[in-house]
């Protein structure tokens, strides 16, 4: 079964700190993974999309790695602002043309205290 | 370019009732994907259309369905409302195109949602 699976469900970091949210998939065949910020009562904004043979993608403060080996991806944060709070959430996409197999997980929320 | 418009952005409902919520693409964009998403499931895709057929459906009962114009706009309908359909309802839109939002190039943007309370 296609899934994808976030870690941790909840953070609290300090203004400043760096933070590291992860992402585990059993996504086959696997088609492109992609990392998006949700504020509270908003729509998502795509931070990166990544392919298998991309490893890293980095958008600003932010940094997606990619093991297409291990299936696991990572989304860092640099010197996190208060504006970073927000939910993340992993979404893979599966090879195959159906958009049905955009399998999302169900986001980790990150709160950043001054 | 204006981003995706969704309206209404809340609604209140009571059970039994029905529902029809709207989406606007970015100007161009042909490919109009619904999501629903609560709280304990996150995010679950309900359908796409593209180019006025739907292409896609996600595992949704058929009282969730939708329909698109010619001018890309796009409306989704719930009939016999039940408690828990509340939640927050995504319309998002992309160039479309082979396999629609599937595609690395095919970025999907995504709309301020309807926030739906049934009663």
């Amino acid at each position: 079964k296609n899934q994808v699976e976030q870690s941790p469900q909840s953070l609290i970091i300090l203004e400043g700190k760096n933070c590291t949210l992860q992402c585990n998939y059993t996504v086959s065949p696997f088609s492109n993974l992609r990392w998006y910020k949700q504020d509270t009562g908003r729509g998502p904004v795509s931070l990166t999309i990544m392919t298998f043979s991309e490893n890293t993608k980095s958008n600003g403060r932010y940094t997606a790695t990619l093991d297409a080996d291990t299936k696991q991806s990572s989304l860092h944060i640099t010197a996190s602002q208060l504006s970073d709070s927000a939910s993340y959430i992993c979404v893979v996409s599966a090879d195959g043309g159906s958009q049905g197999n955009l399998i999302f997980g169900k986001g980790t929320k990150l709160s950043v205290k001054p | 370019k204006a981003g995706v418009t969704q309206t209404p952005r809340y609604l209140i409902k009571t059970r039994g009732q029905q529902v029809t919520l709207s989406c606007s693409p970015i100007s161009g964009h042909r490919s109009v994907s619904w999501y629903q998403q609560t709280p304990g499931q996150g995010l679950q895709f309900l359908f796409e259309y593209f180019s006025e057929t739907q292409r896609n459906k996600g595992n949704f009962p058929g009282r969730f369905s939708g329909r698109q114009f010619s001018n890309s706009r796009s409306e989704m309908n719930v009939s016999t409302l039940e408690l828990g359909d509340s939640a927050l309802y995504l319309c998002a839109s992309s160039l479309g195109g082979l396999a629609g939002p599937l595609l690395k190039t095919d970025e999907q943007f995504f709309g301020p949602g309807t926030r739906l309370t049934v009663l």
